[in-house]
Protein backbone atom coordinates (compact mmCIF):
# COMPACT_ATOMS: atom_id res chain seq x y z
CA UNK A 1 0.00 0.00 0.00
CA UNK A 2 0.66 3.83 0.01
CA UNK A 3 3.78 5.02 2.76
CA UNK A 4 5.78 7.37 3.47
CA UNK A 5 9.28 7.08 4.87
CA UNK A 6 11.28 9.99 6.53
CA UNK A 7 14.55 9.84 7.99
CA UNK A 8 14.61 9.11 11.80
CA UNK A 9 15.05 11.47 14.72
CA UNK A 10 15.94 13.51 16.45
CA UNK A 11 18.62 15.97 14.57
CA UNK A 12 20.22 18.13 16.53
CA UNK A 13 21.95 21.34 15.06
CA UNK A 14 23.54 24.78 15.92
CA UNK A 15 22.08 27.67 14.85
CA UNK A 16 22.46 28.44 10.76
CA UNK A 17 23.48 25.18 9.99
CA UNK A 18 22.10 23.22 6.81
CA UNK A 19 19.28 20.67 7.14
CA UNK A 20 18.15 17.67 5.09
CA UNK A 21 15.01 15.67 5.89
CA UNK A 22 14.79 12.89 3.67
CA UNK A 23 11.73 11.15 3.15
CA UNK A 24 10.81 9.20 0.44
CA UNK A 25 7.57 7.31 -0.66
CA UNK A 26 5.39 4.69 -2.36
CA UNK A 27 2.34 4.95 -4.32
CA UNK A 28 0.53 3.05 -6.72
CA UNK A 29 -1.02 6.77 -8.14
CA UNK A 30 -0.01 9.94 -8.65
CA UNK A 31 0.18 11.94 -5.21
CA UNK A 32 0.25 15.29 -3.90
CA UNK A 33 3.09 15.78 -1.61
CA UNK A 34 3.49 17.79 1.87
CA UNK A 35 5.26 18.66 4.65
CA UNK A 36 3.55 19.47 8.01
CA UNK A 37 5.56 21.52 11.44
CA UNK A 38 4.19 20.59 14.70
CA UNK A 39 5.41 22.54 17.62
CA UNK A 40 5.39 21.26 21.06
CA UNK A 41 1.67 20.71 22.05
CA UNK A 42 0.12 21.44 19.49
CA UNK A 43 -1.44 21.10 15.77
CA UNK A 44 0.03 20.34 12.56
CA UNK A 45 0.33 23.44 10.33
CA UNK A 46 1.13 23.16 6.39
CA UNK A 47 4.54 23.93 5.78
CA UNK A 48 4.72 23.45 1.57
CA UNK A 49 3.40 21.10 -0.45
CA UNK A 50 4.07 19.99 -4.11
CA UNK A 51 1.17 18.94 -6.84
CA UNK A 52 3.61 17.66 -9.67
CA UNK A 53 6.80 16.13 -11.22
CA UNK A 54 9.56 18.53 -10.58
CA UNK A 55 7.41 21.09 -8.43
CA UNK A 56 9.14 22.65 -5.87
CA UNK A 57 7.40 23.94 -2.88
CA UNK A 58 8.89 26.72 -0.63
CA UNK A 59 7.89 28.59 2.71
CA UNK A 60 9.55 30.70 5.40
CA UNK A 61 12.89 29.04 3.99
CA UNK A 62 12.40 25.81 3.75
CA UNK A 63 12.47 23.99 0.20
CA UNK A 64 11.12 20.48 -1.21
CA UNK A 65 11.42 19.24 -4.71
CA UNK A 66 9.08 16.21 -6.09
CA UNK A 67 11.35 14.32 -7.64
CA UNK A 68 9.08 11.35 -9.59
CA UNK A 69 12.05 9.33 -11.11
CA UNK A 70 13.45 8.70 -6.97
CA UNK A 71 10.04 8.87 -5.29
CA UNK A 72 11.32 11.76 -2.92
CA UNK A 73 10.02 14.48 -1.28
CA UNK A 74 13.38 15.96 0.95
CA UNK A 75 12.68 18.92 3.57
CA UNK A 76 15.53 21.56 3.08
CA UNK A 77 16.61 24.73 4.63
CA UNK A 78 19.92 26.78 4.37
CA UNK A 79 20.16 27.95 7.82
CA UNK A 80 18.53 27.34 10.54
CA UNK A 81 17.18 28.71 13.77
CA UNK A 82 16.14 28.14 16.82
CA UNK A 83 12.72 29.05 16.43
CA UNK A 84 12.52 25.64 14.25
CA UNK A 85 12.97 23.29 16.46
CA UNK A 86 9.80 21.52 15.96
CA UNK A 87 8.62 17.82 14.79
CA UNK A 88 8.40 17.91 10.58
CA UNK A 89 6.21 15.40 8.77
CA UNK A 90 6.15 14.57 5.47
CA UNK A 91 2.51 13.39 3.92
CA UNK A 92 0.90 12.32 0.80
CA UNK A 93 -2.58 12.83 -1.00
CA UNK A 94 -3.78 10.37 -3.08
CA UNK A 95 -7.67 10.81 -4.20
CA UNK A 96 -8.72 7.46 -4.49
CA UNK A 97 -7.08 6.57 -1.13
CA UNK A 98 -10.34 7.35 1.66
CA UNK A 99 -11.52 10.40 0.96
CA UNK A 100 -8.17 12.11 0.44
CA UNK A 101 -6.57 11.03 3.47
CA UNK A 102 -3.09 11.79 4.30
CA UNK A 103 -0.54 9.00 4.34
CA UNK A 104 1.96 10.38 7.06
CA UNK A 105 5.64 9.69 7.55
CA UNK A 106 6.40 8.90 11.62
CA UNK A 107 7.70 12.33 11.53
CA UNK A 108 11.59 13.49 12.57
CA UNK A 109 12.24 15.70 15.85
CA UNK A 110 14.34 18.69 15.09
CA UNK A 111 16.16 20.54 17.90
CA UNK A 112 18.23 23.65 16.72
CA UNK A 113 20.41 24.64 19.68
CA UNK A 114 21.94 28.22 19.93
CA UNK B 1 -10.65 34.63 11.97
CA UNK B 2 -11.14 31.33 10.63
CA UNK B 3 -10.21 28.10 11.99
CA UNK B 4 -10.45 24.73 13.89
CA UNK B 5 -10.93 24.57 17.45
CA UNK B 6 -10.77 21.84 19.13
CA UNK B 7 -12.09 21.14 22.89
CA UNK B 8 -11.47 20.52 25.69
CA UNK B 9 -7.17 20.45 24.81
CA UNK B 10 -7.21 18.24 27.70
CA UNK B 11 -9.22 15.61 29.32
CA UNK B 12 -8.91 12.88 31.47
CA UNK B 13 -11.54 9.72 31.73
CA UNK B 14 -11.96 6.62 33.94
CA UNK B 15 -11.76 3.23 32.05
CA UNK B 16 -15.17 2.24 30.72
CA UNK B 17 -16.28 5.48 30.41
CA UNK B 18 -17.23 6.95 26.51
CA UNK B 19 -16.39 10.56 25.91
CA UNK B 20 -16.89 12.95 23.15
CA UNK B 21 -14.61 15.25 21.47
CA UNK B 22 -15.58 18.57 19.51
CA UNK B 23 -14.34 19.61 16.58
CA UNK B 24 -15.54 22.84 15.05
CA UNK B 25 -14.59 24.68 11.52
CA UNK B 26 -15.68 28.11 10.23
CA UNK B 27 -13.59 28.18 7.05
CA UNK B 28 -17.02 26.33 4.91
CA UNK B 29 -15.25 23.04 4.19
CA UNK B 30 -16.84 20.33 3.09
CA UNK B 31 -14.11 17.30 4.17
CA UNK B 32 -13.76 16.56 7.66
CA UNK B 33 -11.16 14.07 9.40
CA UNK B 34 -10.31 12.80 12.63
CA UNK B 35 -6.83 11.70 13.09
CA UNK B 36 -4.92 9.82 15.81
CA UNK B 37 -1.21 10.64 17.38
CA UNK B 38 0.69 8.32 19.37
CA UNK B 39 4.17 9.35 21.11
CA UNK B 40 7.20 8.86 18.12
CA UNK B 41 4.60 8.16 15.45
CA UNK B 42 3.06 9.56 12.50
CA UNK B 43 -1.25 10.42 11.93
CA UNK B 44 -3.90 7.59 11.70
CA UNK B 45 -7.20 8.36 10.41
CA UNK B 46 -9.92 7.23 12.33
CA UNK B 47 -13.15 8.63 10.23
CA UNK B 48 -14.11 11.17 7.47
CA UNK B 49 -16.64 12.74 5.64
CA UNK B 50 -16.94 14.64 2.56
CA UNK B 51 -20.45 15.88 3.05
CA UNK B 52 -22.99 16.86 6.07
CA UNK B 53 -24.92 13.74 6.91
CA UNK B 54 -22.02 11.38 5.12
CA UNK B 55 -18.95 9.68 6.87
CA UNK B 56 -16.46 6.65 6.15
CA UNK B 57 -14.27 4.45 8.75
CA UNK B 58 -10.59 5.37 8.57
CA UNK B 59 -7.58 2.65 9.08
CA UNK B 60 -8.64 2.52 12.86
CA UNK B 61 -11.89 3.41 13.42
CA UNK B 62 -12.86 0.31 15.67
CA UNK B 63 -14.13 1.68 19.30
CA UNK B 64 -15.11 4.83 17.64
CA UNK B 65 -18.07 6.88 16.47
CA UNK B 66 -18.70 10.20 14.94
CA UNK B 67 -21.65 12.07 13.48
CA UNK B 68 -22.11 15.08 11.07
CA UNK B 69 -25.10 16.91 11.43
CA UNK B 70 -23.96 20.27 10.30
CA UNK B 71 -21.52 21.23 8.00
CA UNK B 72 -19.37 22.91 10.89
CA UNK B 73 -18.81 20.35 13.40
CA UNK B 74 -17.64 16.83 13.33
CA UNK B 75 -17.51 15.31 17.17
CA UNK B 76 -15.72 12.00 17.44
CA UNK B 77 -16.77 9.80 20.66
CA UNK B 78 -14.14 7.59 22.29
CA UNK B 79 -16.46 4.37 23.38
CA UNK B 80 -15.30 2.11 26.26
CA UNK B 81 -14.67 -0.26 23.09
CA UNK B 82 -11.01 1.39 22.91
CA UNK B 83 -8.95 -0.98 23.55
CA UNK B 84 -5.97 1.77 24.12
CA UNK B 85 -7.84 5.54 23.53
CA UNK B 86 -4.83 7.19 25.30
CA UNK B 87 -3.45 9.60 22.67
CA UNK B 88 -3.29 12.97 20.55
CA UNK B 89 -6.78 13.16 18.25
CA UNK B 90 -6.07 15.64 15.99
CA UNK B 91 -9.14 17.18 13.60
CA UNK B 92 -8.90 18.32 10.54
CA UNK B 93 -10.88 20.21 7.37
CA UNK B 94 -9.99 20.87 3.76
CA UNK B 95 -12.05 22.33 0.76
CA UNK B 96 -13.32 19.04 -0.87
CA UNK B 97 -11.00 15.86 -1.38
CA UNK B 98 -9.20 16.83 -4.25
CA UNK B 99 -5.52 15.58 -3.94
CA UNK B 100 -4.25 19.04 -4.13
CA UNK B 101 -6.63 20.56 -1.73
CA UNK B 102 -4.58 21.26 1.63
CA UNK B 103 -5.95 20.09 4.95
CA UNK B 104 -5.84 22.66 7.85
CA UNK B 105 -6.07 20.99 11.47
CA UNK B 106 -6.71 22.32 14.90
CA UNK B 107 -5.18 22.82 17.81
CA UNK B 108 -5.77 18.87 18.97
CA UNK B 109 -6.96 17.29 22.29
CA UNK B 110 -4.70 14.98 24.79
CA UNK B 111 -6.60 12.34 26.08
CA UNK B 112 -5.69 10.50 28.88
CA UNK B 113 -7.61 7.30 30.58
CA UNK B 114 -6.51 5.72 33.42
Amino acid sequence: GDSVTQMEGPVTLSEEACLTINCTYTATGYPSLFWYVQYPGEGLQLLLKATKADDKGSNKGFEATYRKETTSFHLEKGSVQVSDSAVYFCALRYIYNQGGKLIFGQGTELSVKP
Amino acid sequence: DGGITQSPKYLFRKEGQNVTLSCEQNLNHDAMYWYRQDPGQGLRLIYYSQIVNDFQKGDIAEGYSVSREKKESFPLTVTSAQKNPTAFYLCASSIGSGFSDEQYFGPGTRLTVT
